[in-house]
């Protein structure tokens, strides 16, 4: 089984500013890392996947995310944020093994301000 | 846009009733997973369907069934509606490979039991 932690409920930041939104996870098996972004009234947005190979993804709209396998963690990061950014962000993961069930955080929410 | 397609966006029913939810996959896709997102929380698999037959449930109760038709759509039923389940409803599809692929989510629906 597996189960994912995100720390922070609500992250505010001014508009330009750096983000980091934390996720770490649990599991018996290797799974695959995901983050996924949900705007107000809408379903989810993949913005970036980890499956094997360099540890530092990117992702569309600048965003970027590092696996830390020792720390069991895969936290995303934006340089400079923007208003359009405000939304629900949801780190999940995935048993290789099946490839079917995700398993998700609680999200956090980022509020990018003036 | 994904090509996902969800129907209805919204409704309310009363508890006790029971309620269908419709979901259009994108074209190609013979895999579908349905969620539920209850407020504030990350989305909870339900289950999984790939070519008709069930592949995989979470941890809900048989008052929730689905079904999968020839053309890859599908139907998550609920009998027996309680108040607690009341919540986004997410649909997935994807295309089943024997490897990781992308699931791609429709806009959901909203159900309001009372």
């Amino acid at each position: 089984a597996q189960s994912v932690t995100q720390l922070d409920s609500q992250v505010p930041v001014f508009e330009e500013a750096p983000v980091e939104l934390r996720c770490n996870y649990s599991s018996s098996v290797s799974v695959y890392l995901f983050w996924y972004v949900q705007y107000p009234n809408q379903g989810l947005q993949l913005l970036l996947k980890y499956l094997s190979g360099s540890t530092l993804v990117k992702g569309i709209n600048g965003f970027e995310a590092e696996f830390n396998k020792s720390q069991t963690s895969f936290h995303l990061r934006k340089p400079s944020v923007h208003i359009s950014d405000t939304a629900e962000y949801f780190c999940a993961v995935i048993d290789t093994g099946t490839a079917s069930k995700l398993t998700f955080g609680t999200g956090t929410r980022l509020q990018v301000t003036l | 846009e994904t090509g996902v397609t969800q129907s209805p966006t919204h409704l309310i029913k009363t508890r006790g009733q029971q309620v269908t939810l419709r979901c259009s996959s994108q074209s190609g896709h013979n895999t579908v997973s349905w969620y539920q997102q209850a407020l504030g929380q990350g989305p909870q698999f339900i289950f999984q369907y790939y070519r008709e037959e069930e592949n995989g449930r979470g941890n809900f109760p048989p008052r929730f069934s689905g079904l999968q038709f020839p053309n890859y759509s599908s139907e998550l039923n609920v009998n027996a509606l309680e108040l607690d389940d009341s919540a986004l409803y997410l649909c997935a599809s994807s295309v089943q490979t024997g490897g990781f692929t992308e699931a791609f989510f429709g806009q959901g629906t909203r159900l309001t039991v009372v």
